[in-house]
């Protein structure tokens, strides 16, 4: 398969900042997604990167780099509600199929 | 705006019966794909298509079959029914297939199939 590896679980404080990690195979790779996903519920789109670097939007930034075949999700200001499981996708060659990590569990504790 | 939607959201099945999911995707979007999710596990990818013709295939058992309709909507057959086989199923869609640049995949809210 392609390898795409993230942290089961993590714990992290209201209002503290969060960054998880995904790391995948690189050969062939296309880009990058980063879901929320809530028990029960569809997935819903944070970010994607297909070139280096940082990408911001709002609390949520997500960073890449192509040659590492490395990833993370930075999530600041926390608050309760993102606690949920966040997915990390790669897209390999052509035809746009999602391969999906495991997915991390984010427990926000007051 | 319009999003993804899949129906039934809720089904229950005997072993050995057959069930169909419905997709219905966003407008404009001529990319279809289906994922099929297990308790606590990620979301596996089973078969996709593009302008009705299937674009790609993953682990689909050969007990499941889809297709993709003139107005674009698709839908998921799946036969002898296991127990296995009980979990969410999400359909996405896209504008377009060959995972071009920022092709963001936007899914439906998920079938979720109980086989008993």
């Amino acid at each position: 398969g392609q390898n795409i590896d993230q942290p089961t679980e993590m714990t992290a404080t209201e209002g503290a900042i969060v960054q998880i990690n995904c790391t995948y195979q690189t050969s062939g790779f296309n880009g990058l997604f980063w879901y929320q996903q809530h028990a029960g519920e569809a997935p819903t789109f944070l970010s994607y990167n297909v070139l280096d670097g940082l990408e911001e939007k709002g609390r949520f930034s997500s960073f890449l780099s192509r040659s590492k075949g490395y990833s993370y999700l930075l999530l600041k200001e926390l608050q309760m509600k993102d606690s949920a499981s966040y997915l990390c996708a790669v897209s390999y060659n052509q035809g746009g199929k999602l391969i999906f990590g495991q997915g991390t569990e984010l427990s926000v504790k007051p | 705006a319009a999003g993804v939607i899949q129906s039934p959201r809720h089904l229950i099945k005997e072993k050995r019966e057959t069930a169909t999911l419905k997709c219905y995707p966003i407008p404009r979007h001529d990319t279809v794909y289906w994922y099929q999710q297990g308790p606590g596990q990620d979301p596996q990818f089973l078969i996709s298509f593009y302008e009705k013709m299937q674009s790609d295939k993953g682990s689909i058992p050969d007990r499941f079959s889809a297709q993709q309709f003139s107005d674009y909507h698709s839908e998921l057959n799946m036969s002898s029914l296991e127990l296995g086989d009980s979990a969410l199923y999400f359909c996405a869609s896209s504008p377009q297939d060959r995972g071009e640049l920022g092709t963001e995949a936007f899914f439906g809210q998920g079938t979720r199939l109980t086989v008993v």
